[in-house]
């Protein structure tokens, strides 16, 4: 089977920088990626690693060890319209399997 | 505009009456899948389609069905919905998936009540 732990709630301070967590457990894996939701809309995708390393993408940053199965995405610069819920997910044959979600609460 | 489109958005429904949820896509993707969100359950797939008339279960399909005649609609259709089928429902559709990874584009969301 396969199954994705990241935290249910982070909180952080506008202008600082979080890590979301997420390890996972699958057999199988082509790769994690990071999709962020805001209240009352949809999963929008943020970031993919399909090999080991760091992948940055302006104030967003993510990381995966293979070997540790496990990932992190890296919020820099928090800003307020960046609280919102962000879902770790492997892709796994023909299938995406999410996390249950992380949800940012970023005070000023 | 490159877009996955769900209707309705809101339904409110009784128990037992069948109803039908449409997604379409614009962006020539093959695969696409339906999701249901529950909160502290994150995202659950019910369904999935490779391409057309190629589909298959997802974690959570009782209750659900799916068709795929067409590349660009995928339809969710329950026949006979329950209370527990109250949910947020996500229509989403990406590139070939498999070893090849491609994002995944979602529709608005369908919100639905079953009472």
């Amino acid at each position: 089977g396969q199954s994705l732990e990241q935290p249910s709630e982070v909180t952080a301070v506008e202008g600082a920088i979080v890590q979301i967590n997420c390890t996972y457990q699958t057999s199988g894996f082509y790769g994690l990626s990071w999709y962020q939701q805001h209240d009352g809309g949809a999963p929008t995708f943020l970031s993919y690693n399909g090999l080991d390393g760091l992948e940055e993408t302006g104030r967003f940053s993510s990381f995966l060890s293979r070997s540790d199965s496990y990932g992190y995405l890296l919020l820099q610069e928090l800003q307020m319209k960046d609280s919102a819920s962000y879902f770790c997910a492997v892709n796994r044959d023909d299938k995406i399997i999410f996390g249950k979600g992380t949800r940012l609460h970023i005070l000023p | 505009e490159a877009q996955v489109t769900q209707n309705p958005r809101y339904l409110i429904t009784v128990t037992g009456k069948k109803l039908t949820v449409t997604c379409s896509q614009n962006m020539n993707h093959e695969y696409m899948s339906w999701y249901r969100q529950d909160p502290g359950l994150g995202l659950r797939q019910i369904y999935y389609s490779m391409n057309v008339e190629v589909t298959d279960k997802g974690d959570v399909p009782e209750g659900y069905k799916v068709s795929r005649k067409e590349k660009r609609n995928f339809p969710l259709i329950l026949e006979s919905p329950s209370p527990n089928q109250t949910s947020l429902y996500f229509c989403a559709s990406s590139l070939v998936f498999g070893t090849a990874f491609t994002e995944a584009f979602f529709g608005q969301g369908t919100r639905l009540t079953v009472v």
